[in-house]
């Protein structure tokens, strides 16, 4: 069936550092690919997502890219901030808000002050 | 106030004793949807809706019903819990079709003895 891996589950970065988190997609008919952030305690919020007509994504501090071929996208953070510390999910659908979505494991994200 | 809501927010039953989880939006969305969310799984979606009378499987529907019958509201219907239903279940709605953003609804923390 299709599936999402994401990679690494943990990660400590010191502030001010980068972060980069990794997704692997199986569905070839996936175009849509969101990021969520989830504070502890708090329900996922989405802070970026890209649809396969594009190659990268940007929004401040945080990027994402999308290699259709390789079938994976990443998530990139920048000068990385106490407050970024969370555990974010990637996902991937065939369409936004018409189809099921299937999301990664997470990633526990530490930024060390 | 545009937002997903959730009820019960906790709940605490026994194996076999049929249970509801209400959500409802007033964001006038098309797309809704249930995940659960299990520590190293991530989040795994249940059931997802399109439109009213409209609903179909996610990747973890056994042993759940949903209904949509008017646009704002998507239960969950658990009509035999058991232990490994215990989990932390989200909400979601979306705008719909190529609108991507989903908003998720505060969290039930269910727990089935």
């Amino acid at each position: 069936g299709e599936n999402v891996e994401q990679h690494p589950s943990t990660l400590s970065v010191q502030e001010g550092d980068s972060a980069v988190i990794k997704c692997t997609y199986s569905d070839s008919a996936s175009n849509y690919f969101p990021w969520y952030k989830q504070e502890l305690g708090k329900r996922p919020q989405l802070i970026i997502d890209i649809r396969s007509n594009v190659g990268e994504k940007k929004d401040q501090r945080i990027a994402v890219t999308l290699n259709k071929t390789a079938k994976h996208f990443s998530l990139h953070i920048t000068e990385t901030q106490p407050e970024d510390s969370a555990v974010y999910f990637c996902a991937a659908s065939r369409g936004s808000g018409t189809y099921k979505y299937i999301f990664g494991t997470g990633t526990r994200l530490k930024v060390l002050a | 106030e545009a937002q997903v809501t959730q009820n019960p927010r906790y709940l605490i039953t026994v194996t076999g004793k049929k249970l509801t989880v209400t959500c409802s939006q007033n964001m006038n969305h098309e797309y809704m949807s249930w995940y659960r969310q299990d520590p190293g799984l991530g989040l795994r979606q249940i059931y997802y809706s399109m439109n009213v009378e409209v609903t179909d499987k996610g990747d973890v529907p056994e042993g759940y019903k949903v209904s949509r019958k008017e646009k704002r509201n998507f239960p969950l219907i658990l009509e035999s819990p058991s232990p490994n239903q215990t989990s932390l279940y989200f909400c979601a709605s979306s705008p719909g079709t190529g609108k991507g953003e989903q908003y998720f609804g505060p969290g039930t923390r269910l727990t089935v003895t």
